[in-house]
């Protein structure tokens, strides 16, 4: 079982407010990736990186900013939420060259 | 460019019935590997299964088993005797192999299985 963690589960939250999303791991893994999924279920890789202080965006263009300064932490921050980005966030990691990712729970934001 | 399709959007199956979702991928990559991920109503994506495109042996786990056929680019995944548990969205993924280990994802099928 993965050890992937993301904190806040929920969220709702007003426009105009900064939110940081947590994402941890506990394997020890290099990689990590932030994922969007609205309700119409299609997943958008929106950022990603291989190691510690390198981060590159995704398929998916987004408003958000990543960082990682450690490897089991991934925080992807909004600086001004707007109800466009009401969604769940999916974070994962991976390691090694075959690369099956293994997901967190999810934070499902709601911006109102 | 590498691209998933999984064309079945939505199934519903009564409660023991064996179902098949379908799973076609593009790709130029002659290594690249296959993924199966369930997704429940909680929301986390549990990983099922990897297949690298040099080993086309099918695969059985207890009710689920995989097809992989690289001469129709296919890799469905089919549930015997299906449950009320098994109740989801399934992702289909393709990854490159190399240096590229971004997953690209079909768009799912949402699988009911009714009592």
């Amino acid at each position: 079982e993965a050890d992937i963690y993301q904190t806040p589960r929920y969220l709702v939250i007003g426009t105009g407010k900064k939110i940081t999303l947590e994402c941890s791991q506990t394997m020890g893994h290099d990689k990590m990736y932030w994922y969007q999924q609205d309700p119409g279920m299609e997943l958008h890789l929106i950022h990603y990186s291989y190691g510690v202080n390198s981060t590159e965006k995704g398929d998916l263009s987004s408003e958000s900013t990543v960082s990682r300064i450690r490897t089991e932490h991934f925080p992807l921050t909004l600086e001004s939420a707007r109800p466009s980005h009401t969604s769940q966030y999916l974070c994962a990691s991976s390691v090694g060259v075959v690369n099956e990712q293994f997901f967190g729970p999810g934070t499902r934001l709601t911006v109102l | 460019a590498q691209k998933v399709t999984q064309a079945q959007t939505e199934i519903s199956v009564v409660e023991k019935e064996d179902v098949t979702l379908d799973c076609v991928y593009e790709t130029r990559d002659t290594t690249y590997y296959l993924f199966w991920y369930k997704q429940p109503p909680s929301g986390e994506l549990v990983f099922l299964i990897r297949r690298n495109s040099f080993d086309e042996q099918n695969e059985i786990s207890g009710r689920y088993s995989w097809n992989f056929q690289k001469s129709t680019s296919s890799f469905n995944f089919t549930i015997t005797a299906s449950q009320v548990v098994d109740s989801a969205v399934y992702f289909c993924a393709l990854s490159p192999g190399g240096s590229n280990y971004k997953l690209t994802f079909g768009k799912g099928t949402l699988l009911t299985v009714n009592p």
